[in-house]
């Protein structure tokens, strides 16, 4: 089984509507993120969370919104989405050496 | 904040060598990530270096000098399957990585 999951993996959606992305992990980390990646450009960071009382923003959090219901995981929202958030998201966890990030399996997001 | 250059894209031949190199400069300094990165798919670890020097994990080698904000991924007996994009990404005191934006691979027969 995946360290790190992600529901969903794709997902369609039209102009104005609220989504959330999940993450669920079971490597017991409680460092948890959300990025999102764009063809030709690097990972950036929408927010973080060190543990679960803990939420920080990142890069480009304008747009976003989460929540972290337990060590265990960590929901991105869009609350209302645009097309310009069409983009692959990653969630991530750190821990042990040097925080090094581990990271799901991805969610292909296409806002129509 | 981060800024970290890498070069976008690079071609060589199946069993050669390649170098990637990676250079930074930072307001803190916490170690550095080298990251494997197949088309769609997921990030994967490869490689972290927080002091000076060489650390080698079998085909898969990196580099790190501190004083010059420079790494380098060298990659060996390169095979089909090492196509792939490959992310350069610095962490700084509070642990948040930043990336590169990547330098493509492509490995030919």
């Amino acid at each position: 089984d995946a360290d790190v999951t992600q529901t969903p993996r794709n997902r369609i959606t039209k102009t104005g509507k609220r989504i959330m992305l999940e993450c669920s992990q079971t490597k017991g980390h409680d460092r948890m993120y959300w990025y999102r990646q764009d063809p030709g450009l690097g990972l950036q960071l929408i927010y973080y969370s060190f543990d679960v009382k803990d939420i920080n923003k990142g890069e480009i959090s304008d747009g976003y919104s989460v929540s972290r219901q337990a060590q265990a995981k960590f929901s991105l929202s869009l609350e209302s989405a645009i097309p310009n958030q069409t983009a692959l998201y990653f969630c991530a966890t750190s821990g042990g050496e040097g925080e090094t990030q581990y990271f799901g399996p991805g969610t292909r997001l296409l806002v129509l | 904040g981060q800024n970290i250059d890498q070069p976008t894209e690079m071609t060589a031949t199946e069993g050669a060598i390649v170098q990637i190199n990676c250079t930074y400069q930072t307001s803190g300094f916490n170690g550095l990530f080298w990251y494997q990165q197949h088309a769609g798919e997921a990030p994967t670890f490869l490689s972290y270096n927080v002091l000076d020097g060489l650390e080698e994990k079998g085909r898969f080698s990196s580099f790190l000098s501190r004083s010059k904000g420079y790494s380098y991924l060298l990659l060996k007996e390169l095979q089909m399957k090492d196509s792939a994009s490959y992310l350069c990404a610095v962490t700084s005191n509070d642990y948040k990585l930043s990336f590169g934006a990547g330098t493509t691979v492509t490995v030919r027969a």
